[in-house]
């Protein structure tokens, strides 16, 4: 699992209440990514960071905010929460050499 | 936009055959294509990649195939067993200038019959 831990596992809330998932590696990595996943879509990039303070925009980036505060924590934040969220988010981190990402288990997310 | 396209979409195989797996993308800088299994309740596990500058890809029973000129790549499983049975998503990206944002494509099903 490449040292990645998600936080929570499951979580289930109302519309309109602010979410906020956690992404925690133990190996360093510079990059780390938001992903979510729907199906007939695959996965879909939200946000990345490429260092800590350092991030980006994905392809569905509206509704939600990142933060990197630390090498090794990467924050998905939904500010008020939508059905349309409903999904399960996986957190990668990318080995800087080679260029592999890693993806962790995963939070399934319902918005009720 | 659907920057890579991925078929079909479901696939059943019988134990010991050939599993194949397609998908086209349209970004011609993509420079590095690879290949994740999915099984149910966990994350995508990277199965095997390739950058453009090869024809093909061999990892055990798994080989990629890229034609650069048509902007396709597949994926063929080789002696296929039942514990290949998962989602198979093949992506795309294109290097460090925007970060290696992995472009997906939608995924295969692909289930192998005993």
């Amino acid at each position: 699992d490449a040292g990645i831990t998600q936080s929570p596992r499951h979580k289930v809330t109302e519309t309109g209440t602010p979410v906020t998932l956690r992404c925690h590696q133990t190996e360093n990595h510079r990059y780390m990514y938001w992903y979510r996943q729907d199906p007939g879509h695959g996965l879909r990039l939200i946000h990345y960071s490429y260092g800590v303070k350092d991030t980006d925009k994905g392809e569905v980036s509206d509704g939600y905010s990142v933060s990197r505060s630390k090498t090794e924590d990467f924050l998905l934040t939904l500010e008020s929460a939508t059905s349309s969220q409903t999904s399960v988010y996986f957190c990668a981190i990318r080995e800087t050499t080679g260029g592999e990402q890693y993806f962790g288990p995963g939070t399934r997310l319902t918005v009720t | 936009q659907q920057q890579v396209k991925q078929s079909p979409q479901s696939l059943i195989v019988q134990k010991g055959g050939i599993s194949i797996i397609n998908c086209a993308y349209e970004n011609t800088a993509f420079d590095y294509f690879p290949w994740y299994q999915q099984f149910p309740g966990k994350g995508p596990a990277l199965l095997i990649a390739i950058r453009p500058d090869v024809s093909e890809k061999k990892e055990g029973r798994f080989t990629i195939s890229f034609n650069k000129s048509a902007k396709q790549f597949s994926l063929h499983i080789m002696d296929s067993q039942p514990g290949d049975s998962a989602t198979y998503f093949c992506a795309a990206s294109r290097g460090e200038t925007s970060g290696s944002r992995l472009t997906f494509g939608e995924g295969t099903q692909l289930t192998v019959n005993p």
